[in-house]
C-alpha cells in the first residue's frame, strides 16, 4: 500500500505568515490528492482535490499544488480561523489513505 | 442542501457487533459513492470502508477486513456498516461520507457529525 507523510507534523506561526505543509506520497498518485481542515471538535471540511482545486467556499488564501508523490498546501495569509489539524489524502485507488496530520496554531 | 445523519453507536463489550446508519438527504443517494471514516479519540483520520453507488463495489481496510461489512439501501437512502468482533482498537467516532464525484469513488465532500463506538466491558 502508498504510504502518506506529512511534514511538519506541527507548527505555529503569526497572523498574516504565509505556511506551507507537505504531503509525501511513498508512489506516485498523479494528482489524486485531496486536503482536509478539521478545526478542534469539528467535522473535517474538503480544501483542495485534484492536488490543486479549490472546493467551492473555501477562501482564496488556501492553495494547493504538486503531482506524483510531492504536494503542498499552502496558506497565503494565516487566520486566527485557520487554526485546525490539517489532512492529506490520496484517493487514486483503495487504500484511499490519509496523511497523518499537521497542526496548525497560532504564535 | 446535503445532510448526513450518522446513528447507532454506542457502548459494546469486547467481542460485540455494533451496526451503524446513515441517513441521507438533499442529494440523490443513488449516484454518489460513500464512505466510512473514523477518527479514535485524539487521533487523526483513518480511512475505513467505501461502496459504490449502486453497492456493485466495496472496500475494507485491511484493519477491518473480515470483520465489518459496508452496504447501502438506495430505496431508503440509507448506507450501513456492519461492525462484529470489536476490539478497543474500534473505539472511534465514525463518520459516514459523500463522494466528490458522481461517476467514480474519489474522495469525500459532504460530512456527518459522526457517531461514537465505544468499546469496553
Amino acid at each position: 500500500d502508498i504510504q502518506m507523510t506529512q511534514s511538519p507534523s506541527s507548527l505555529s506561526a503569526s497572523v498574516g505568515d504565509r505556511v506551507t505543509i507537505t504531503c509525501r506520497a511513498s508512489q506516485g498518485i498523479s494528482n489524486y490528492l485531496a486536503w482536509f481542515q478539521q478545526k478542534p471538535g469539528k467535522v473535517p471540511k474538503l480544501l483542495i482535490y485534484a492536488a490543486s482545486t479549490l472546493q467551492s467556499g473555501v477562501p482564496s488564501r488556501f492553495s494547493g499544488s504538486g503531482s506524483g508523490t510531492d504536494f503542498t498546501l499552502t496558506i497565503s495569509s494565516l487566520q486566527p480561523e485557520d487554526v485546525a489539524t490539517y489532512y492529506c489524502q490520496k484517493y487514486n485507488s483503495a487504500p484511499r489513505t490519509f496523511g497523518p496530520g499537521t497542526k496548525v496554531d497560532i504564535k | 442542501e446535503v445532510q448526513l445523519v450518522e446513528s447507532g453507536g454506542g457502548l459494546v463489550q469486547p467481542g460485540g457487533s455494533l451496526r451503524l446508519s446513515c441517513a441521507a438527504s438533499g442529494f440523490t443517494f443513488s449516484s454518489y459513492a460513500m464512505h466510512w471514516v473514523r477518527q479514535a479519540p485524539g487521533k487523526g483520520l483513518e480511512y475505513v470502508s467505501a461502496i459504490s453507488s449502486n453497492g456493485g463495489s466495496t472496500y475494507h481496510a485491511n484493519s477491518v477486513k473480515g470483520r465489518f461489512t459496508i452496504s447501502r439501501d438506495n430505496s431508503k437512502n440509507t448506507l450501513y456498516l456492519q461492525m462484529g468482533g470489536l476490539t478497543a482498537e474500534d473505539m472511534a467516532v465514525y463518520y459516514c461520507a459523500r463522494d466528490l464525484s458522481g461517476t467514480t469513488v474519489t474522495t469525500m465532500v459532504y460530512w456527518g457529525q459522526g457517531t461514537l463506538v465505544t468499546v469496553s466491558s
